[in-house]
């Protein structure tokens, strides 16, 4: 079976700064995808960014990008420029690239925000 | 266009006592499904429903919840009774297509008391 595993439960960040959050997963199969979710506060839980593992290329979206080293089963998320609203529980999840629809999450990371 | 509603927002129950959660899914979306947040764990799968039928609920911890979605619309969530261990964050989500992006809703928390 698959695992997720974030092993850093709170993480801070200060204003303007760069912050890494840490994801690994356990996996037998060849072909998945991969995803970083953000849940503000009492706010929707939104997709912040997807990886395909057939692409070698780390995925971007504007400030958020990914360190995906599929050998390493490791999924980093990096956030430049970390703004107030970066602030939130974020979780990774994996999921089969076959006909399963089930995602399969970490135990998320909350990221604090210093102004 | 609306994103995945899910109400209440948060429910005290005590324990013995029955909770009804419900989901309403962005408007068309056939694929229907429920995950839950316990103690701060990770977040685990509970059931897919596909319109109104439930295609898989190996998620669903015991008899004590049952899950409905009927004209394949809005979905509800029993907890009956509820006990201690049932509290955490129940969320939902939708999507177009089995393989889409799912779209989730805020969460409801519930505490069992």
């Amino acid at each position: 079976a698959q695992t997720v595993t974030q092993s850093q439960p709170e993480m801070s960040v200060q204003e303007a700064e760069t912050v890494t959050l840490s994801c690994t997963y356990d996996t037998s199969e060849s072909d998945y995808y991969l995803f970083w979710y953000k849940q503000p506060p009492s706010r929707q839980m939104i997709l912040v960014i997807r990886q395909e593992a057939y692409k070698q290329q780390n995925a971007t979206e504007n400030r958020f990008s990914v360190n995906f080293q599929k050998a390493a089963k490791s999924f980093s998320l990096k956030i430049s420029d970390s703004q107030l609203g970066d602030a939130a529980m974020y979780f990774c999840a994996y999921r089969s690239a076959d006909s399963s629809y089930k995602l399969i999450f970490g135990s998320g990371t909350r990221l604090l925000v210093r102004p | 266009e609306a994103g995945v509603t899910q109400f209440p927002s948060h429910s005290v129950i005590e324990k013995g006592q029955t909770v009804t959660l419900r989901c309403d899914p962005i408007s068309g979306h056939d694929n229907l499904y429920w995950y839950r947040r316990v103690m701060g764990k990770e977040i685990k799968f509970l059931l897919h429903f596909v319109k109104e039928s439930k295609q898989d609920e190996s998620g669903m911890p015991n008899n004590r919840f049952l899950a409905e979605r009927t004209g394949g619309t809005y979905s509800t969530l029993k907890v009956q009774p509820a006990e201690l261990e049932d509290s955490g964050v129940y969320f939902c989500a939708s999507s177009h297509r089995v393989r889409a992006e799912a779209f989730f809703g805020q969460g409801t928390r519930l505490t069992v008391v």
